[in-house]
């Protein structure tokens, strides 16, 4: 089968380092994309990792190993407006986009 | 640019009813897929166009329909609509043939009584 795993909800103290974790089993593999939606609003992009390491994004991070199907986002120096839900996403070897359930991130002040 | 729009926003239909939804891609993207967003379910991915061609489908019943014109703009259409239907319908424009970063319109919200 194919499927994206991640945790169903994260709490994280508002100014505190987050990691959102994803494990992937597909047929083929492509790169692993990450997307941010807040409630009520559409999904918007935040990071695509086609190779293994980390990209950089201002706040965002984001890591990939193929070799241990996984990847992560990490948010730094969280912010209340960081409260959202965040999806992993891959394109699997039948070009199917697939996306994972979502955490869904509370942070408290 | 304009990002990628959406209408309806929001529909209310009788079960079976059919609908048409519409989505216009972000100017030089020719790349659109469409999502369907339940609570219980998440994001499934229903079909994608690439330059007027259905490049792959979902595994969602026949029921469910789509095409891409030559201007990139997309339509859904969903026919003998069920309850299950009720949703958030989404569609994502992509630069790229390879879809990895997506561009969301803000959905079309379905609901089937």
């Amino acid at each position: 089968g194919q499927s994206l795993e991640q945790p169903s909800e994260v709490t994280a103290v508002e100014g505190a380092i987050v990691q959102i974790n994803c494990t992937y089993q597909t047929s083929g593999f492509y790169g692993l994309s990450w997307y941010q939606q807040h409630d009520g609003g559409a999904p918007t992009f935040l990071s695509y990792n086609a190779l293994d390491g980390l990209e950089e994004t201002g706040r965002f991070s984001s890591f990939l190993s193929r070799s241990d199907s996984y990847g992560y986002l990490l948010l730094q120096e969280l912010q209340m407006k960081d409260s959202a839900s965040y999806f992993c996403a891959v394109r699997d070897r039948d070009d199917k986009i697939i996306f994972g359930k979502g955490t869904r991130l509370h942070i408290l002040p | 640019k304009a990002g990628v729009t959406q209408t309806p926003r929001y529909l209310i239909k009788t079960r079976g009813q059919q609908v048409t939804l519409s989505c216009s891609p972000i100017s030089g993207h020719r790349s659109v897929s469409w999502y369907q967003q339940t609570p219980g379910q998440g994001l499934q991915f229903l079909f994608e166009y690439f330059s007027e061609t259905q490049r792959n489908k979902g595994n969602f019943p026949g029921r469910f329909s789509g095409r891409q014109f030559s201007n990139s703009r997309s339509e859904m259409n969903v026919s003998t609509l069920e309850l299950g239907d009720s949703a958030l319908y989404l569609c994502a424009s992509s630069p790229s043939g390879e879809g990895y970063e997506q561009y969301f319109g803000p959905g079309t919200r379905l609901t089937v009584t």
